[in-house]
C-alpha cells in the first residue's frame, strides 16, 4: 500500500463548479497536511496548511482533514480557468525530520 | 513576498559529469531541502539540512550526492558522477524555525543527462 494515494485525473470541470480533490494515506504518524498547486514547469506553490483534524478555509479554498479515516480533501469554490493546474497533497509527521511525503498529484482543468 | 530562487532553470550535462544545482532560500529560513520529480512521477524527498549538517536523507541520496551551504545565502546540491536516471526536476525548499513550519519551494532546475 502506498503511503499517500491520490487520483491522478485528469479532472475536467466547467467554470464556476465546486471542485473536490482528495488524498488517502496509510501512515497514522502524519500530523501536518498540505495542499500545493503546481503549474506546468513551475515549483509547488503552497495553498493550504493544516495541523491534525478539522477544516480550514482561505478564500475559495477549504481544506478538510479526517484523521480517523486517513482522508484529506481540498474544495475549490467558484472554480476559474486560472485554477487549472496539478494539485499535490503532502504530509509530514510531527517532531523529528521535516520530510514531506507527496501524492502523485491530480491534474485539474477548468473549462470556460 | 519572499521566494526561493533556483539556478539554472535548465542544465544539460553529459553522463558521468559533475553538476551543481544552486538555490537561494528565503532569507530568514533555517531549514533547507532538496526534492526531485522525475517526469510523470511524484515529488520525492532527497535531503534536509539544518545548522550546517544533514538532518535527514532518503535512500535516493547516496554517495554521489552532497549538499553544502557555502555562504550565508546559497544552498547547493552536487551530483558527482551523473547517470541517465538522474534526469529530473530538482526542487529546493526552505522553512522557518519550529516543528511543522510549511515548506516553500523554488521553481526548480530541470536536469537533463545525455
Amino acid at each position: 500500500q502506498k503511503e499517500v494515494e491520490q487520483d491522478p485525473g485528469p479532472l475536467s470541470v466547467p467554470e464556476g463548479a465546486i471542485v473536490s480533490l482528495n488524498c488517502t494515506y496509510s501512515n497514522s504518524a502524519f500530523q501536518y497536511f498540505m495542499w500545493y498547486r503546481q503549474y506546468s514547469r513551475k515549483g509547488p506553490e503552497l495553498l493550504m496548511y493544516t495541523y491534525s483534524s478539522g477544516n480550514k478555509e482561505d478564500g475559495r479554498f477549504t481544506a478538510q482533514v479526517d484523521k480517523s479515516s486517513k482522508y484529506i480533501s481540498l474544495f475549490i469554490r467558484d472554480s476559474q480557468p486560472s485554477d487549472s493546474a496539478t494539485y499535490l497533497c503532502a504530509m509530514k509527521s510531527a517532531g523529528g525530520g521535516n520530510k514531506l511525503t507527496f501524492g502523485t498529484g491530480t491534474q485539474l482543468k477548468v473549462e470556460l | 513576498e519572499p521566494e526561493v530562487t533556483q539556478t539554472p532553470s535548465h542544465q544539460v550535462t553529459q553522463m558521468g559529469q559533475e553538476v551543481i544545482l544552486r538555490c537561494v532560500p528565503i532569507s530568514n529560513h533555517l531549514y533547507f531541502y532538496w526534492y526531485r520529480q522525475i517526469l510523470g512521477q511524484k515529488v520525492e524527498f532527497l535531503v534536509s539540512f539544518y545548522n550546517n549538517e544533514i538532518s535527514e536523507k532518503s535512500e535516493i541520496f547516496d554517495d554521489q550526492f552532497s549538499v553544502e551551504r557555502p555562504d550565508g545565502s546559497n544552498f547547493t546540491l552536487k551530483i558527482r558522477s551523473t547517470k541517465l536516471e538522474d534526469s529530473a526536476m530538482y526542487f529546493c525548499a526552505s522553512s522557518g524555525q519550529g516543528d511543522g513550519q510549511p515548506q516553500h519551494f523554488g521553481d526548480g532546475t530541470r536536469l537533463s543527462i545525455l
